[in-house]
């Protein structure tokens, strides 16, 4: 069963704007990481922040994490074409003795020109 | 470094036949992982490996098999195809369980 999901399902926005896209989880977790998937191709790994950390900055990327409210955000600054991609949340489930990465639906993320 | 590759990239397969989806890393990593997306369902995990000779079930692990031989090498096997099977299936590797994973490119299997 999918212990993230992301939110929204799907965001369209202008270039140059910022995006934000959400993430909800079920249980403690040991981290949480966020990936990119170009259309037709394999993930590829963004930032990882750990259950100890609420917030982690990589570049235009800034993840949160607020595990009170078991939740995470992914903020993308200053949005590219090239951002058009679609983004999923990961987590484990240390709770229940899983280590193994669990993917949400994702959020499909268009970035007009 | 070549990452993660899979083959094939893409196959056709009719009901009831078997194949095997080959996966090869190239960077020492113990842990390796196949996952399985669909439309709407995003990825599920179907056998994971920490080590070689040590393999596991993930969510949905019916229909398939793995074996670590290597720690390079973790193919999956399909026994005998079904409709249901008809996925983009993916590898993937980490340092360790629960790490950074590194992707393959994906295989897009149909079953007719």
């Amino acid at each position: 069963s999918q212990q993230g999901e992301e939110d929204p399902q799907a965001l369209s926005i202008q270039e140059g704007e910022n995006a934000t896209m959400n993430c909800s989880y079920k249980t403690s977790i040991n981290n949480l990481q966020w990936y990119r998937q170009n259309s037709g191709r394999g993930l590829v790994h963004l930032i990882l922040i750990r259950s100890n950390e609420r917030e982690k900055h990589s570049g235009r990327l800034r993840v949160t994490l607020d595990t009170s409210k078991k939740s995470s955000s992914l903020l993308i600054t200053a949005s590219r074409a090239a951002d058009t991609a679609s983004y999923f949340c990961a987590t484990d489930n240390p709770g229940a003795g899983s280590y193994q990465l669990t993917f949400g639906k994702g959020t499909k993320l268009s970035v007009i020109p | 470094n070549a990452g993660v590759t899979q083959t094939p990239k893409f196959q056709v397969l009719k009901t009831g036949q078997s194949m095997t989806l080959q996966c090869a890393q190239d960077m020492n990593h113990e842990y390796m992982s196949w996952y399985r997306q669909d439309p709407g369902m995003g990825l599920r995990l179907i056998h994971y490996s920490v080590g070689a000779g040590i393999t596991d079930q993930g969510e949905v692990p019916n229909g398939y098999n793995v074996s670590r031989s290597t720690t390079e090498d973790f193919p999956l096997r399909l026994l005998s195809a079904a409709p249901s099977q008809t996925s983009v299936y993916f590898c993937a590797s980490s340092y360790s369980t629960g790490g950074k994973l590194f992707f393959g490119s994906g295989t897009q299997l149909s079953v007719l």
